[in-house]
This record gives structure tokens, C-alpha cells and sequence, in this order.
């Protein structure tokens, strides 16, 4: 397994700021994901962040809305930007160790309330 | 694009019931397939998975799941349920060529009432 810490646990955002969601792992991933849990509502893949390569955003997200970084195998940045009370959800990291196979593994998640 | 469905969405039983949660996808080719639980306030936890093989598989705190290729299925079943079993239910899908994409059903709430 991994394990995968994430920041903040827990905020609340004014409308138009932007907040950054870090995501650390403790071991080297190529493959990091962010995932989106709005109230209520299941998970849904933002975008997939790649070490040395832009991520790559599924239909709907948009790097200016999302931004991501990806410096190195162990940790990424997810950007909310210009943030409205829509943007209130659970974001979540993710990651597919190597020795894992195909098992993915997700972080606690950021818990983010847009005011 | 492949889909999730989960048919139920809010699941309530008594202790001591058995359950079944289905979980039906749409997608032609050759998948992963995993049940992820989320107990109140806590971050996703895997509970089991499926790769290959035996088509029934058992995963953690007494649960399981059986593939049935023929009809898309991956239900996730439990012979017994205990009031700590009361959380929310995600089936999942990765077909083997989509780079460790997950795909989510919508969820199950389940309550167990003590």
C-alpha cells in the first residue's frame, strides 16, 4: 500500500480566492490522480499528474480552473482557482503504486467549503 | 466511455442481515474491478478487488464479491452485517488499457441499525 498525506484536511474558502491541496506520498509514484467528491455525490476524475509531463485533464476540468504540479515522484499540487460555493467538495489524491499492480490508493482528502 | 451503475442508493437493514449491493458496468473490454468503502468521516478504503482468476473474491471485514463476465456484474455481498458495516459503497472500474483509471459507480449509503 501507500500512504498519502494531504493538505489542508480542511478549509473554508472566500468566493474568487484560490486555494492549494498538496499531496505527499512515502514512496516514488508515477501515476498520480485528483479526484472530486462533491456532497452527496460519488467520485470524479479531475485529472491524471504524470511526473515530467503536463497532467491531463478529463472532459469538463480545465488547467486554468485546476491547475497541477508535478515536481517529483512523491508529491503534487492541485490548484482551486477563482474558487465559487460550487467548487465546495472533497478533494482527493490518489496514486497507483508500482508493487500495487493496478490497486489505487487515495489520500484523506481535503474537505473544502466555499462561503 | 465506460460506466458505473449502482442500482442501490440508500440501503438500511437490521444487525444480523445478509446484504448484496449491485454493481453493473458497461465497458467491452477486459477490467479491474473494486469495491471501495467510506465509513462516516473517513477518506476511501479499498475493501476488495478483482484482477484475474477465481471469480469470487474476498476481501476485508467478511465481505465479497463475485464477478459474472456475462452480465457486467461485480455485487458485493456480506453474509452478516454489524452496525459498524453502516458507511457508503463505491464499485469501481478500470478497463486494463486506461492507465489506472478509475471509473465510480454513484454509491451506496448503507445503514445498519443495531
Amino acid at each position: 500500500s501507500a500512504v498519502i498525506s494531504q493538505k489542508p484536511s480542511r478549509d473554508i474558502c472566500q468566493r474568487g480566492t484560490s486555494l492549494t491541496i498538496q499531496c505527499q506520498v512515502d514512496s516514488q509514484v508515477t501515476m498520480m490522480f485528483w479526484y472530486r467528491q462533491q456532497p452527496g455525490q460519488s467520485l470524479t476524475l479531475i485529472a491524471t499528474a504524470n511526473q515530467g509531463s503536463e497532467a491531463t485533464y478529463e472532459s469538463g476540468f480545465v488547467i486554468d480552473k485546476f491547475p497541477i504540479s508535478r515536481p517529483n515522484l512523491t508529491f503534487s499540487t492541485l490548484t482551486v482557482s477563482n474558487m465559487s460555493p460550487e467548487d465546495s467538495s472533497i478533494y482527493l489524491c490518489s496514486v497507483a503504486p508500482q508493487a500495487a499492480g493496478n490497486t489505487i490508493y487515495f489520500g484523506e482528502g481535503s474537505w473544502l467549503t466555499v462561503v | 466511455a465506460q460506466s458505473v451503475s449502482q442500482h442501490n442508493h440508500h440501503v438500511i437493514l437490521s444487525e444480523a442481515a445478509s446484504l448484496e449491493l449491485g454493481c453493473n458496468y458497461s465497458y467491452g473490454g477486459t477490467v479491474n474491478l473494486f469495491w471501495y468503502v467510506q465509513y462516516p468521516g473517513q477518506h476511501l478504503q479499498l475493501l476488495l478487488k478483482y484482477f484475474s482468476g477465481d471469480p469470487l473474491v474476498k476481501g476485508i471485514k467478511g465481505f465479497e464479491a463475485e464477478f459474472i463476465k456475462s452480465k457486467f456484474s461485480f455485487n458485493l455481498r456480506k453474509p452478516s452485517v454489524q452496525w459498524s458495516d453502516t458507511a457508503e459503497y463505491f464499485c469501481a472500474v478500470m478497463p486494463t488499457n486506461a492507465g489506472n483509471m478509475l471509473t465510480f459507480g454513484g454509491g451506496t449509503r448503507l445503514m445498519v441499525k443495531p
